[in-house]
């Protein structure tokens, strides 16, 4: 299996513009989840999905933020309009939910920087 | 303050020596996970230990978890430089959709 996997790894844009991130899940998990990661705030969730579903989005910091899950196999993270703060690396993870033992698998995350 | 805080939150040895790093949390938990994070990578996960164990093993890995006290400890024994990295908990339970809480890790460097 490819493992979770992530477009693009790096992104740099100007303040304003709009950003997409997108995530290709474990073929066969059925939770998604989008964290960010900064030296600040350290990892912080911001939205999961069960079923394709967005079942939490308290995380997601602004209205900027938009999250969306088309199908099982691909989910975006939009950022409109970008500022510098949203900075960071962003990681998309996948797991199969069965029961309460599930792990998560980490996709390698898009280093994002606003400028 | 924030469900899975780790301590310390750095830690410098030398290759050989065992590593120790703790694991506090404040809700009741279906299960307790570590994960990895090498240096501009994912998370990876360790170990998982559910919340009727007390003590796992995995390689050089032990895992212990004490309900009581709301605490687990990560013991790698032996440490390589290749440990070298960020090392989380992040505790589960409540939901039935793999949501898991994260704590800020402790960083663990090891010297050759």
């Amino acid at each position: 299996d490819a493992g979770v996997i992530q477009s693009p790894r790096h992104e740099v844009t100007e303040m304003g513009q709009e950003v997409t991130l997108r995530c290709k899940p474990i073929s066969g998990h059925n939770s998604l989840f989008w964290y960010r990661q900064t030296m600040m705030r350290g990892l912080e969730l911001l939205i999961y999905f069960n079923n394709n579903v967005p079942i939490d989005d308290s995380g997601m910091p602004e209205d900027r933020f938009s999250a969306k899950m088309p199908n099982a196999s691909f989910s975006t993270l939009k950022i409109q309009p970008s500022e510098p703060r949203d900075s960071a690396v962003y990681f998309c993870a996948s797991s199969l939910v069965q029961g309460f033992q599930e792990t998560q698998y980490f996709g390698p995350g898009t280093r994002l920087l606003v400028l | 303050s924030q469900q899975g805080e780790e301590d310390p939150q750095a830690l410098s040895i030398q290759e050989g020596e065992n590593a120790t790093m703790n694991c506090s949390y404040k809700t009741s938990i279906n299960n307790l996970q570590w994960y990895r994070q090498n240096s501009g990578r994912g998370l990876v996960h360790l170990i998982l230990i559910r919340s009727n164990e007390r003590e796992k093993h995995s390689g050089r890995l032990r895992v212990t978890l004490d309900t009581s006290k709301k605490s687990s400890s990560l013991l790698i024994t032996a440490s390589r430089a290749a440990d070298t990295a960020s090392y989380f908990c992040a505790t589960a339970g409540g939901t039935s959709y793999g949501k898991l809480t994260f704590g800020q890790g402790t960083i663990l460097t090891v010297h050759p």
